[in-house]
């Protein structure tokens, strides 16, 4: 079975720094996706970013960028560059890449950035 | 193309009533998704659909819930019997089938449910 785990119910970020948020898996499967959401307050859930099991450069896109340790089953989310938009509840997500597809959430981290 | 559409995107109920959700993916999406949300947690996976073939069911998925996606278009969740625990937000995802699960899910803005 799969298990996502996200250590930090919540953080803190000044407005203009980096922040990241820890992201720790467990799965038997080989291939894998790993995904990133942010979900603002009026509830919608935004696709961020994706990395690959087997691909061999962390994946980036604009201001986020994934921390992947595959060894240590980690995927830790970058923030650069943090902005007043970026206050949200952020969900860490694994998805099989064989069989019924289905993808896991972690229990969340909830990022304040402060001004 | 205007998302994942769900409707409605509030439910008040009284306990023991029937309810049901619909929900309109990207139309190109072959791949359909349920999930629950409850207050400070993680989307929990319910069911999926690949076309009209409802491929898995979580355990969670009692058999007072019952899913459709008649013709491989848009989707409908029936939750018959409500109880309190079933107060939550009920949000359905739509995501490519090619590829190797690389896909991402996009979600609708979900519809929460609240029962009295």
């Amino acid at each position: 079975a799969q298990k996502i785990t996200q250590t930090q119910p919540g953080m803190f970020v000044q407005e203009k720094e980096a922040v990241t948020l820890d992201c720790t898996y467990d799965t038997s499967d080989q291939s894998y996706g790993l995904f990133w959401y942010k979900q603002p307050s009026s509830g919608e859930m935004i696709f961020l970013i994706y990395q690959g099991s087997y691909d061999e450069q962390n994946a980036t896109e604009g201001r986020y960028s994934l921390n992947f340790q595959k060894a240590r089953k980690s995927a830790n989310l970058v923030i650069s560059a943090s902005q007043l938009g970026d206050s949200a509840m952020y969900f860490c997500a694994m998805r099989p890449h064989r069989g019924g597809n289905d993808m896991r959430f972690g229990a969340g981290t909830r990022l304040t950035v402060k001004p | 193309d205007t998302g994942v559409s769900q409707n409605p995107r509030h439910k008040i109920t009284k306990r023991g009533q029937n309810v049901t959700f619909r929900c309109d993916p990207i139309s190109e999406h072959n791949r359909l998704y349920w999930y629950r949300q409850t207050l400070g947690q993680g989307p929990e996976f319910l069911t999926y659909f690949q076309n009209e073939a409802q491929l898995e069911k979580s355990r969670l998925l009692s058999d007072r819930f019952s899913a459709e996606r008649p013709k491989g278009s848009f989707s409908t969740l029936e939750i018959q019997r409500t109880e309190q625990g079933d107060s939550a937000m009920y949000l359905c995802a739509s995501s490519l089938g090619r590829g190797r699960g690389s896909s991402p899910l996009h979600f609708g803005n979900g519809t929460r449910l609240t029962v009295t």
